[in-house]
């Protein structure tokens, strides 16, 4: 199975803060990776795909990018409703979640 | 709009049966793969189960590979996941997704809202 290595497991941030969630793969899977914001007692919710996608509907604050098997998840200015929980996916093969990054507010 | 339901969690005993379900609308149900995705209490995303569009295949991760079964029905546009000799950790919230797009493709741009399922004498 392809391990997902995401980091920080917790971060706390200011409003109009940037801020920048990674996620490591265990061995190459392309572009083949998603993120997911989880709100709580909601479902997540696509944000990006393709590793650098903006799914429907996603503010342009968020983008994602890739080095190697390195993934980031960017918030340029991080707003009050961007509160929650974090997962990268990746969709190469079986698919394998990360651990979750919990984003609160400083 | 696409929409997902499940029904048919609760409460159930170690080593006993449950299925669940999930109606879709909204889209056309035959020409996506769907998936079950679960999260335990306090917990991450975990992949359950896979099915193509047709029913002919389906993929699950070890974990309940052997006691779980995803199937679909077509004709009622609805989703199933029949869950066997049940264990304390299969307790989790069960999602119904479906992907962004036609064809095999893993990452889940609707989702339903979730049922809960209790392992527990």
């Amino acid at each position: 199975d392809i391990q997902m290595t995401q980091s920080p497991a917790s971060l706390s941030a200011s409003l109009e803060e940037i801020v920048t969630i990674t996620c490591q793969a265990s061995q190459d899977i392309g572009n083949w990776l998603a993120w997911y914001q989880q709100k709580p007692g909601k479902s997540p919710q696509l944000l990006i795909y393709g590793a650098t996608s903006l799914a429907d509907g996603v503010p342009s604050r968020f983008s994602g990018s890739r080095s190697g098997t390195q993934y980031s998840l960017k918030i340029s200015r991080l707003q009050v409703e961007d509160i929650g929980i974090y997962y990268c996916q990746q969709a190469s093969s079986a698919p394998t979640f990360g651990g979750g990054t919990k984003l609160e507010l400083k | 709009e696409v929409q997902l339901v499940e029904s048919g969690g609760g409460l159930v005993q170690p080593g006993r049966s449950l299925k669940l379900s999930c109606a879709a609308s909204g889209f056309t149900f035959s020409n996506y793969y769907m998936a079950w995705v679960r999260q335990a209490p306090k917990k991450g995303l975990e992949w359950v189960a896979t099915i193509s569009t047709s029913g002919s295949r389906t993929y699950y991760p070890d974990s309940v590979k052997g006691r779980f079964t995803i199937s679909r029905d077509n004709a009622k546009s609805s989703l199933y996941l029949q869950m066997n000799s049940l264990k304390s950790e299969d307790t989790a919230t069960y999602y119904c997704a479906r992907p962004r797009s036609t064809g095999p493709v893993n990452w889940f741009a609707y989702w339903g809202q979730g049922t809960l399922v209790t392992v527990s004498s």
